[in-house]
């Protein structure tokens, strides 16, 4: 079943500006993971972040984890049209299949 | 990073036949492979887990029957939706994890490039 529930569902901004997407889960965590889906293509991991670990930064990505509010955020710095994709995030529990949330359409107009 | 290839990547087929999707880890051992399906604008769900050497882990609401799952070694899983109808059309994308760093926890998954099923 899924467990997180991202949002927005969908954001549209300009080049250069920067976008946040937000994660909400259920339940307890082993690490939670931030993958991009170009359309009609399979995923591509961005970045994973242990449950001990509080902020992770890969390039211009920027991911947050607060496990007390079960939630996690996925920052996009000056996005560039290439960056249009749909992200989602997925939690692993250590010994089950990831669950992926509903995810977030990104546009990014030049 | 590690490969895994998803074939085909696209097709078409008449109602009532069967079609075989395959999964290859390609520079890395798998014993455990996901298969999920994803219907437009939505997320993946997860349908089944598929084992090497042995049987598959179908999700709740998943015919067995219906997507017969095979691990015969450790790079290679197939997906086969036996019957296909219309509504079995989707994309439908398999996973693998790398085995040398375990098969569950603490890593990233490598997705395959997906398959578009169309069921006329």
């Amino acid at each position: 079943s899924q467990q997180g529930e991202e949002d927005p569902q969908a954001l549209s901004i300009q080049e250069g500006e920067n976008a946040t997407m937000n994660c909400s889960y259920k339940t307890s965590i082993n690490n939670l993971q931030w993958y991009r889906q170009n359309s009609g293509r399979g995923l591509v991991h961005l970045i994973l972040i242990r449950s001990n670990e509080r902020e992770k930064h890969s390039g211009r990505l920027r991911v947050t984890l607060d496990t007390s509010k079960k939630s996690s955020s996925l920052l996009i710095t000056a996005s560039r049209a290439a960056d249009t994709a749909s992200y989602f995030c997925a939690t692993d529990r250590g010994n089950t299949p990831l669950v992926f949330g509903k995810g977030t359409r990104l546009s990014v107009i030049a | 990073g590690a490969v895994v290839s998803q074939h085909p990547s696209r097709v078409i087929c008449k109602s009532g036949t069967s079609v075989k999707i395959e999964c290859r880890s390609l520079d890395f051992q798998a014993t455990t492979m996901f298969w999920y399906r994803q219907f437009p604008k939505q997320s993946l769900m997860l349908m089944a887990t598929s084992n090497e050497g042995s049987k598959a882990t179908y999700e709740q609401g998943v015919e067995k029957d219906k997507f017969l799952i095979n691990h015969a070694s450790l790079t290679l899983s197939t997906l086969t939706v036996t019957s296909a109808h219309p509504e079995d059309s989707s994309f439908y994308i398999c996973s693998a994890r790398d085995q040398g760093q375990g098969a569950w926890g603490g890593t990233e998954a490598f997705f395959g490039q997906g398959t578009r099923l169309t069921v006329v």
